[in-house]
């Protein structure tokens, strides 16, 4: 499985946007890109995934790069609860096992 | 809906005990999956089940056993424990393991082995 790289940590205030980075520059052509994140003493949970195109849901963005080595998890409008470590794993299409979680973003947020 | 739910929460263990993790999901899901969580780490898969009636090893497998005799319930033993099995331990589940397939997680179990 290719491999991200995410900074440690990055801080924002409340209700300002957060722009969170991940670098894959040996992704395939037929890996997706995950987000989960982990609030403190929780287990991941699913924030979003996406291929090519960027994508939305009700939790966040998806940037992706034109060639596909970079993308960016957008939190809009950070809140207390978005405080979490945010994971971006690579998955291929017929991966049948494990996520490869690296060791994440650590955000904060502050009132 | 619970979702993923684990038994017990917290555990501690001495050298050599025994004990198993009980994962149930109550979403009709084909996958299933053990991790283990170590201070200031991600996740590793210890094992994982692709249906009833199968298991298969994932990256970190020593000194841990499973079983899927049930769609909806995975056991995660520990024959004879070891300090260095302290961890916190993930259960997940999933419709099945493709690219695109979302994994839902429990909430964890914490065990400490002195």
């Amino acid at each position: 499985d290719a491999k991200t790289t995410q900074p440690n940590s990055m801080e924002s205030n409340e209700e300002e946007p957060v722009h969170l980075p991940c670098n894959h520059s040996t992704i395939s052509g037929t890996d997706y890109i995950h987000w989960y994140r982990q609030l403190p003493s929780q287990g991941p949970e699913y924030v979003i995934h996406g291929l090519t195109s960027n994508v939305n849901n009700r939790m966040a963005s998806l940037a992706i790069a034109e060639d596909r080595k970079s993308s960016t998890l957008i939190l809009h409008r950070a809140t207390l609860r978005d405080a979490a470590v945010y994971y971006c794993i690579l998955r291929g299409i017929y991966n049948t096992d494990k996520l490869i979680f690296g060791t994440g973003t650590r955000l904060q947020v502050f009132p | 809906n619970a979702g993923v739910t684990q038994t017990p929460k917290f555990r501690v263990l001495k050298t050599g005990q025994s004990m198993t993790l009980l994962c149930a999901q109550d979403m009709n899901h084909e996958y299933m999956y053990w991790y283990r969580q170590d201070p200031g780490m991600g996740l590793r898969l210890i094992h994982y089940s692709v249906g009833e009636g199968t298991t298969a090893k994932g990256e970190v497998p020593d000194g841990y056993n499973v079983s899927r005799l049930k769609k909806q319930n995975f056991l995660l033993g520990l024959e004879s424990a070891a300090p260095s099995q302290t961890s916190v331990y993930f259960c997940a589940s999933s419709w099945a393991g493709e690219g695109v397939d979302e994994q839902y997680f429990g909430p964890g179990t914490r065990l400490t082995v002195t």
